[in-house]
């Protein structure tokens, strides 16, 4: 069946890249999203990349996107205190445009001075 | 910006009571969905609509479980006799369709229910 799975936890200095790893397992997935969660609040969509596309940028954000291995990383560059949060990755089919989001258990990423 | 807003932030219920949780999506989408997250696990799909029907549900969403529209802005979760194991944050989320950018999920801050 459907199934993302991520790391769990990751550390960083401040000023420091960050990357966020996900691997998932359904190959007819159309999107994949990277999802961001601060302490009591909800899920903050941070980007997405289509299945046919390799990378994507959007300012601090790298989304890399590996199809053969199904694995899906996102990159934040320069991270600052407030990049602290649960990233969730999520994957998505379509029929009919019709869709529901299968996530992954999230990473907490802790930014430290 | 607009914003999906959910209603209220926090329920206490008894085991056994009917709950209704409330959701305003964004006003030009056209498609509405509920997800929970039990405390310490991954976010799970519940159910998706559209047109004023459920499109697909998941295993979890069974006979206790409804969801309605019931005017033009409201989206309701109800349900209709708490178990402990309900305990979770609900989260709704609301997407538009458009050509290229359908598939954006924009979700609320979420209900966290207590199921005592």
């Amino acid at each position: 069946g459907e199934d993302v799975e991520q790391s769990l936890f990751l550390s960083v200095r401040e000023g420091d890249s960050s990357v966020i790893n996900c691997t998932y397992t359904d190959s007819s997935s159309t999107y994949l999203y990277w999802y961001k969660q601060e302490p009591g609040a909800g899920l903050q969509l941070l980007t997405y990349i289509f299945s046919n596309m390799d990378m994507k940028q959007d300012q601090r954000l790298t989304v890399l996107l590996n199809k053969k291995d199904k694995h899906l990383s996102l990159r934040i560059a320069d991270t600052q205190t407030g990049d602290s949060a649960i990233y969730f990755c999520a994957e998505s089919t379509s029929s009919g445009g019709y869709n529901k989001l299968i996530f992954g258990a999230g990473t907490r990423l802790a930014v430290h001075p | 910006e607009p914003e999906v807003t959910q209603t209220p932030s926090h329920q206490v219920t008894q085991m056994g009571q009917e709950v209704i949780l409330r959701c305003v999506p964004i006003s030009n989408h056209l498609y509405f969905y509920w997800y929970r997250q039990i405390l310490g696990q991954k976010v799970e799909f519940l159910v998706s609509f559209y047109n004023n029907e459920i499109s697909e549900k998941s295993e979890i969403f069974d006979d206790q479980f409804s969801v309605e529209r019931p005017d033009g802005s409201n989206f309701t979760l109800k349900i209709r006799s708490t178990k402990l194991e309900d305990s979770a944050m609900y989260f709704c989320a609301s997407s538009q369709w458009a050509e290229r950018e359908s598939y954006e999920q924009y979700f609320g801050p979420g209900t966290r229910l207590t199921v005592t």
